[in-house]
């Protein structure tokens, strides 16, 4: 099975750095992507890491630690946009290769 | 971008009603799926689909639940029986590869109420 843990709440202010953390327990381990999730729509694509290390795109980067079990968003220059739920989702192999296993997401309220 | 299309956007049924939610998946893309999300919960895989068949189904897709490609551009999630459990966002996806790099897009949604 698989068990994936996110903060629950994050609050940062406008023009700040914030990291949300992701913990994950699998029995098989093809990626990991997060996701961001506005109020009433539907999760849009941010990053998907397989590899250990950074991805950086834009303003938004991606770590990941297979060995621990651990990932990251890390958001720059925080806009009031940003203001969503941060969905931390792993890609099963074999059996369960075609599902992705969610979070329960981490909301993110950015303040003046 | 092209989009992955949901009608409706919210579904009002009373208890042991059928609902059929309508999806069209981005064009060229081969995967289709359901996942749905109860308010306040994470979001939740049911079911995968491609050349027709079922290739994966979750727990929860039970025999209640059933998925079709009527045609050409619709994917379609027919509850046969509902039950007030079963309110919650319905969200289709679809990809254009089951790669595992390969990301989903995701429809806005249909909210299904069951009364």
């Amino acid at each position: 099975g698989q068990n994936i843990d996110q903060p629950t709440e994050m609050t940062a202010t406008e023009g700040a750095i914030v990291q949300i953390n992701c913990t994950y327990q699998t029995s098989g381990f093809n990626g990991l992507f997060w996701y961001q999730q506005h109020a009433g729509e539907a999760p849009t694509f941010l990053s998907y890491n397989v590899l250990d290390g950074l991805e950086e795109k834009g303003r938004f980067s991606s770590f990941l630690s297979r060995s621990k079990g651990y990932s990251y968003l890390l958001l720059k220059e925080l806009q009031m946009k940003d203001s969503a739920s941060y969905l931390c989702a792993v890609r099963g192999s074999g059996a369960g290769s075609y599902q992705l296993t969610f979070g329960k997401g981490t909301k993110l309220s950015v303040i003046p | 971008e092209p989009e992955v299309t949901q009608t409706p956007s919210h579904q009002v049924t009373q208890m042991g009603q059928e609902v059929i939610l309508r999806c069209v998946p981005i064009s060229n893309h081969l995967y289709f799926y359901w996942y749905r999300q109860i308010l306040g919960q994470k979001v939740e895989f049911l079911v995968s689909f491609y050349n027709n068949e079922i290739s994966e189904k979750s727990e929860i897709f039970d025999d209640q639940f059933s998925v079709e490609r009527p045609d050409g551009s619709n994917f379609t999630l027919k509850i046969r029986s509902t039950k007030l459990e079963d309110s919650a966002m319905y969200f289709c996806a679809s990809s254009e590869t089951a790669l595992s790099s390969e990301k989903l897009f995701f429809g806005s949604g249909t909210q299904l109420s069951v009364l």
